[in-house]
């Protein structure tokens, strides 16, 4: 099993973004996929889990409405998105294999760095 | 939906047993066997240590062992060793939001 995430990205506010984790070695179709933020120096935060089967999302409420996860079942990617970036985005964002909250795999995490 | 509790840090000495404690609600790790553990070492990528209350994946040493008790989960690691230094984090199903929750990380430190 492997989640490749993109690489890192440097943004400046009110720019948007989405970024990428692909997986592999699993049946990704049937299988549930988070993000997790983890802020400078803070903890790990679920934001949202999404079924790529159906394509049910979940968000964590604090994460509503601020992103959008959504997923390419044609090549097995779950993307993070944002419409428009705040400095308190700035965060490692880890795509997650999830089951009920247990996280099975972790991406290799990508840095997302808002700044002007 | 608050953060399951975690201690902000503890410490032991090398050789040591040392527990962790996580404290929920019945909406979450009293309600659910869905509660796992993770290392993390400063910038690295958290590792699973435990997952289904006390269930290890493969490659896991048998010195991590996790159990739980009514709202409260616990990891315990028998005899210390300096590599386990970092910081620890559960997380559980909660199933009124149908998503995970993380608990805020407690620091080791490994006298």
């Amino acid at each position: 099993v492997q989640l490749v995430q993109s690489g890192p990205e440097v943004k400046k506010p009110g720019e948007s973004l989405k970024i990428s984790c692909m997986g592999s070695g699993f049946d990704f179709g049937t299988s549930y996929m988070g993000w997790v933020r983890q802020m400078p120096g803070k903890g790990l935060e679920w934001m949202g889990v999404i079924f790529p089967y159906d394509l049910t999302v979940r968000y964590r409420p604090s994460f509503q409405g601020q992103v959008t996860i959504s997923v390419d079942k044609s090549i097995n990617t779950a993307f993070l998105q944002w419409s428009s970036l705040k400095a308190s985005d700035t965060a490692i964002y880890y795509c997650a294999k999830e089951s009920y909250g247990d996280v099975e795999y972790w991406g290799q995490g990508t840095l997302v760095t808002v700044s002007s | 939906q608050s953060a399951l509790t975690q201690p902000r840090s503890v410490s032991g000495s090398l050789g040591q047993s040392l527990t962790f404690s996580c404290t929920g609600t019945s909406s979450d790790v009293g309600g659910y066997n869905f509660v796992s553990w993770y290392q993390q070492h400063p910038g690295k990528v958290p590792k699973v240590l435990i997952f289904a209350v006390s269930q290890r994946p493969s490659g896991v040493p048998d010195r991590f062992s996790g159990s739980k008790s009514g709202n409260t989960a616990s990891l315990t690691i028998s005899g210390l060793q300096a590599e386990d230094e970092a910081d620890y984090y559960c997380s559980s199903y909660a199933g009124h939001s149908a998503i995970g929750l993380f608990g805020g990380g407690t620091k080791l430190t490994v006298l």
